[in-house]
């Protein structure tokens, strides 16, 4: 069964450098979403992506984050300089029409 | 107040027990997800569904959409079934609202 993959499983950085998330969707879907967890809270919503442009992006993605699609399989996130409260699991997920389907995320912490 | 409320937030069962999960939200959605988190982390899409009820195996989910309401039961519950249980909703937009989560221990 197709499936969402992320890597890497863990991130390990400092603080103030960048760091890019991978994701590979399922092949034939069309939309890309990013979800951020904090340890203890709820998931949050980042961004959606799709047509190779934002969609809707949550307040949180601000001017540190963005998104590509560098070569109509990858699906990445990028962090430019990243903070201690960016510390969390991040979660990949697409779409072909409505339902989504999530990868097992990546945690990213940043010391 | 948060758009998803879910309830309890916490559950303890004895296996072989029936164990129902509820769901409130405040938004008008175009569907509903019951997701499934793992002590590991990861995010497991158990049910999608926008009108009526779906089962899969021992899981149970039903939606009253005039009432904003949705509940996942499951039956016979066993150990494995320990996770934490999360209600998303999808308004008209393309962003998933998610709960805080329902954290279920089933004991042998």
């Amino acid at each position: 069964e197709p499936e969402v993959t992320q890597t890497p499983s863990h991130q390990v950085t400092q603080m103030g450098q960048e760091v890019i998330l991978r994701c590979v969707p399922i092949s034939n879907h069309l939309y890309f979403y990013w979800y951020r967890q904090i340890l203890g809270q709820k998931v949050e919503f980042l961004v959606s992506f799709y047509n190779n442009e934002i969609s809707e992006k949550s307040e949180i993605f601000d001017d540190q984050f963005s998104v590509e699609r560098p070569d109509g399989s990858n699906f990445t996130l990028k962090i430019r300089s990243t903070k201690l409260e960016d510390s969390a699991m991040y979660f990949c997920a697409s779409s072909g029409q409505v339902e989504q389907y999530f990868g097992p995320g990546t945690r990213l912490t940043v010391t | 107040k948060n758009e998803v409320e879910q309830s309890p937030q916490n559950l303890t069962a004895q296996e072989g027990e029936f164990i129902t999960i509820n769901c409130s939200y405040s938004v008008g959605i175009s569907a509903l997800h019951w997701l499934q988190q793992h002590p590991g982390g990861g995010i497991v899409s158990l049910f999608m569904l926008s009108s009526g009820k779906k089962k899969h195996g021992r899981l149970i989910a039903t939606i009253n959409i005039q009432e904003k309401h949705s509940s996942l039961h499951i039956t016979a519950s066993h150990p494995r079934d320990s996770a934490v249980y999360i209600c998303a909703v999808l308004p008209n937009t393309d962003k998933l609202i998610f709960g805080t989560g329902t954290r279920l221990q089933v004991f042998p």
